[in-house]
């Protein structure tokens, strides 16, 4: 695509439910990055895959959280038994490798834990 | 691990006034890129810096990298309404993920 998609863009959950997000990188990107914003925060860096590489996992805040990517394309966030704290903008980055490229971000995901 | 502080926090400017954000690391860097967030958008890549001492513009805004490769501003002057937003480094020592300041939240009362 011509750019990085994210979906949905919205989500609103109840505290205990598991969330799938989901992120479509720029076709040919074969370095994906997930962060977490919170409002009026910074970015907080939670997982990065590089092509067949495993992924760089040190940010991610709880083993309630976990993200794979199948196929070198898409990646998929999972945020298991979400807690209000989880509530943030989760945004996804793509770049053509890891290390001095610039990132292209999606729009984000929205999401709202109740 | 690498600290990385960006001052300030926030600025509020009038438009017209130059405005300067700062990025400082506890680590010698391989380079350090600039990103741009409008209120309620997402980062947008604005430039990167490799090269120790070098300075680059885009129109109204400078940016350096420090000689020791530590630390890095961006400077814009005269400010309009367009530049609003929150202005992020993010500092790279080696191969390590790209990891984001704080940011800098800039106001431009016109």
């Amino acid at each position: 695509g011509a750019g990085v998609s994210q979906s949905p863009s919205n989500k609103v959950t109840e505290k205990g439910k598991d969330v799938e997000l989901r992120c479509d990188p720029i076709s040919g990107h074969t370095a994906l990055y997930w962060y977490r914003q919170s409002l009026g925060q910074g970015l907080e860096f939670l997982i990065y895959f590089q092509g067949n590489s495993a992924p760089d996992k040190s940010g991610l805040p709880s083993d309630r959280f976990s993200a794979e990517r199948t196929g070198g394309s898409v990646s998929t966030l999972t945020i298991q038994r979400t807690q209000q704290e989880d509530s943030a903008v989760y945004l996804c980055a793509s770049t053509f490798r890891h290390g001095n490229e610039k990132l292209f971000f999606g729009s984000g995901t929205q999401l709202s834990v109740l | 691990g690498q600290q990385v502080m960006q001052i300030p926090q926030y600025q509020h400017v009038q438009e017209g006034e130059d405005f300067t954000t700062y990025c400082n690391s506890s680590t010698t860097l391989s380079n350090i890129q600039w990103y741009k967030q409008r209120p309620g958008g997402h980062p947008v890549f604005l430039i990167q810096l490799v090269k120790s001492g070098e300075v680059k513009k885009q129109k109204r805004l400078t940016f350096q990298f420090g000689e020791a490769k530590k630390n890095s501003s961006l400077h814009i002057t005269a400010t309009q309404t367009t530049d609003v937003g929150t202005y992020f480094c993010a500092p790279q020592a080696g191969n390590t993920p790209l990891v984001f300041g704080k940011g800098t939240r800039l106001s431009v009362i016109a």
